[in-house]
């Protein structure tokens, strides 16, 4: 089992539309949560963290349930410019300590006019 | 913007020769990491520091090799470049905020090994 794993891709959204990406991970030590978003050929760049308690950010929310080891991001009225990879992240790692980080393969969104 | 620089950004290389990626961040951040991405899927971490003279092994197997004599540079080594080299390679600094240590990324690497 992946220690993080998303939703295969991808997903093909028009302008506006609302989308929800989810992940989960297996790592119940995991105390850090994230969503990264990666343009292509890009570095990763940090879209936002997740608190316990879920958070908002704009257009973005995101919820995280412990219990369930379970992460979602949901994008409301998307754009164009919306369009990259998603990545879930967690701390901690197989082998290494808890400074580090575990990503997922991504979920790619496609927002088309 | 994250400050943090990696060098060459792209590089096309014969088997067998030597080289070095290098990475620097302005930033004062003790911990550095390299991870290595193939097109289409997951970043895995080949290797971290967590300060001058710490290295370690990341999850991710790898014939590289890391030093941290200096704490804003971290730079990567591959003895003899083989094609299975062939991949993206990106560094990262990380700091501690509110929610865990949020990692910044330099720009990658894109290695071809001939």
């Amino acid at each position: 089992r992946k220690e993080v794993e998303q939703d295969p891709g991808p997903f093909n959204v028009p302008e506006g539309a609302t989308v929800a990406f989810n992940c989960t991970y297996s790592n119940s030590a995991s105390q850090s949560f994230f969503w990264y978003r990666q343009d292509c050929r890009k570095e990763p760049k940090l879209l936002m963290s997740v608190y316990s308690s879920g958070n908002e950010d704009g257009r973005f929310t995101a919820q995280l349930n412990r219990a369930s080891q379970y992460i979602s991001l949901l994008i409301r009225d998307s754009k164009l410019s919306d369009s990259a990879t998603y990545l879930c992240v967690v701390n901690g790692g197989m082998n290494s300590g808890y400074s580090t980080l575990t990503f997922g393969k991504g979920t790619m969104l496609l927002v088309s006019p | 913007e994250a400050d943090i620089y990696q060098t060459p950004r792209y590089l096309v290389i014969g088997t067998g020769k030597k080289i070095t990626l290098e990475c620097s961040q302005t930033m004062g951040h003790d911990k550095m990491y390299w991870y290595q991405q193939d097109p289409g899927m997951e970043l895995h971490l080949i290797h971290y520091s967590y300060g001058v003279n710490s290295t370690e092994k990341g999850d991710l197997s790898s014939e590289s090799t890391v030093s941290r004599i200096r704490t804003e540079h971290f730079p990567l080594t591959l003895e003899s470049a083989r094609p299975s080299h062939t991949s993206q390679y990106l560094c990262a600094s990380s700091e501690l905020r509110e929610t865990g240590y949020e990692q910044f990324f330099g720009p990658g690497t894109r290695l071809t090994v001939l």
